[in-house]
């Protein structure tokens, strides 16, 4: 078992350039989440699927930053016109069902650079 | 709506005494929340060290333990004896369905611990 693929590890982007993010959850999990971590707010909620459905985008920004699953092996998270606030390590986690009580499976993180 | 505090950024250990991490909840929720633990070691990704789903419990891993105390919205967690490859990132979180939150856990902001041999 892989575990939850994140890619790319790093990734350095412009002021306004798009940075896309993905993830592969594990095989046979049907819940993805997305969080992002800073120094400041800690780890943040950013958006839920589960069966690949949205279900729960409670903490996107709503303007520039979208997430899709257009499929049960991966789902992207997308920011437009990157800010240099946006500069933050993205993690995707899965878990069996997206049950309140289960575990999550993290990946490494995308570490996010916008100059 | 829910949230965890974790008042300790980063706390020094010796090897072999005791840690405590202190992690405390808020929630509006009619139900008790479930309570977890996660730990990120050096140049690891986050994992789930302990997890407890009924108030009044206990759990424990490789060492560790946590009550969760639904008198006080505590869920410290402890280890007797530190080793230092215990020196890591400590998350308390919460997953609380009745009080809004959904599925999604609500994270503290973590503490890390070093470990000096």
């Amino acid at each position: 078992n892989a575990g939850v693929i994140q890619t790319p590890r790093h990734k350095v982007t412009g002021k306004g350039q798009e940075a896309t993010l993905w993830c592969e959850p594990i095989s046979g999990h049907s819940a993805v989440f997305w969080y992002r971590q800073t120094i400041v707010q800690g780890l943040e909620f950013l958006t839920y699927f589960r069966n690949q459905a949205p279900i729960d985008d409670s903490g996107m920004p709503k303007e520039r930053f979208s997430a899709q699953m257009p499929n049960q092996s991966h789902s992207t998270l997308k920011i437009q016109s990157t800010q240099p606030q946006d500069s933050a390590v993205y993690l995707c986690a899965s878990s069996r069902s997206g049950g309140v009580a289960e575990t999550l499976y993290f990946g490494s993180g995308t570490r996010l650079t916008v100059l | 709506g829910d949230s965890v505090t974790q008042t300790e950024g980063q706390v020094t250990v010796s090897e072999s005494k005791s840690l405590i991490i202190n992690c405390t909840y808020s929630t509006t929720s009619i139900a008790y929340p479930n309570l977890f633990w996660y730990v990120r070691y050096p140049g690891e990704g986050l994992q789930l060290l302990l997890k407890v789903i009924t108030a009044g419990q206990k759990g424990s891993s490789r060492g560790f333990e946590a009550t969760y105390n639904k008198e006080t919205t505590s869920f410290h967690l402890q280890k007797a004896s530190v080793q230092e490859s215990d020196s890591a990132v400590y998350y308390c979180a919460l997953g609380d369905w009745y009080g809004g939150s959904g599925n999604k856990l609500i994270f503290g902001t973590g503490t890390l611990l070093s470990v000096k041999p």
